[in-house]
């Protein structure tokens, strides 16, 4: 298996505009994670899903953020607008459980730069 | 609410010594404890979990994680340091009560150095 794959690994952007991230996870896992990662506050569960429906997002920090995940095979963190304090890197990742999640494993990130 | 703590932001060691990683943790119920690792420019690699059973886990590359009950902790252990092993390292805990997701300590970064 290709592990979770996503997508830009890099993305810089100008504050104002709308980022997209993209999130492939493992063939199987019914649970998605996305986590933001930065000096000052450490990894930060933003959202997750499960069987595709979010369960919880109470890490989402504002309106600025959005998750969708259409399919088993396909999520996206939107950011519109962006803004400098969004700079990070952004890990997706995924598992599959009875009731509970079991072991996470993670994407390579996406390192977003935001000027 | 489930916690855990990492007490140590870095730890210095040199190759070939032995080398502990420290993990503290605070759960209602039986916990669920994972560590991971993170390597420059990558995402997070499982290392190892406990869930039940002996309190000595052995993990990938040589690591391994003592689970002690009665001082709530879980700290991982390698008898002989690479160099190879300098990188992040997060303690986690399954939260039951949030849908079991996970929540991780700050991280403590490991320099094993020749």
């Amino acid at each position: 298996d290709a592990g979770v794959i996503q997508s830009p690994r890099h993305e810089v952007t100008e504050m104002g505009q709308e980022v997209t991230l993209r999130c492939k996870p493992i063939s199987g896992h019914d649970y998605l994670f996305w986590y933001r990662q930065t000096m000052m506050r450490g990894l930060e569960l933003l959202i997750y899903f499960n069987n595709n429906v979010p369960i919880d997002d109470s890490g989402m920090p504002e309106d600025r953020f959005s998750a969708k995940m259409p399919n088993a095979s396909f999520s996206t963190l939107k950011i519109q607008p962006s803004e400098p304090r969004d700079s990070a890197v952004y890990f997706c990742a995924s598992t599959k459980g009875d009731r509970r999640p079991d072991t996470q494993y993670f994407g390579p990130g996406t390192r977003l730069t935001v000027l | 609410a489930q916690s855990v703590a990492q007490p140590e932001d870095q730890v210095n060691v040199a190759e070939g010594n032995p080398l502990t990683v420290k993990c503290t943790y605070s759960v209602s119920g039986n916990p669920y404890l994972f560590w991971y690792v993170q390597y420059p420019n990558r995402g997070l690699q499982f290392l190892l979990k406990y869930i039940t059973g002996d309190n000595l886990v052995k993990g990938s590359y040589g690591f391994e994680a003592e689970f002690n009950k009665s001082q709530t902790s879980f700290h991982l252990k390698k008898p002989s340091a690479l160099v190879s092993d300098s990188a992040l390292y997060f303690c986690a805990v399954r939260d039951h009560n949030q849908g079991g997701k996970l929540i991780f300590g700050q991280g403590t970064e490991l320099s094993v150095k020749p």
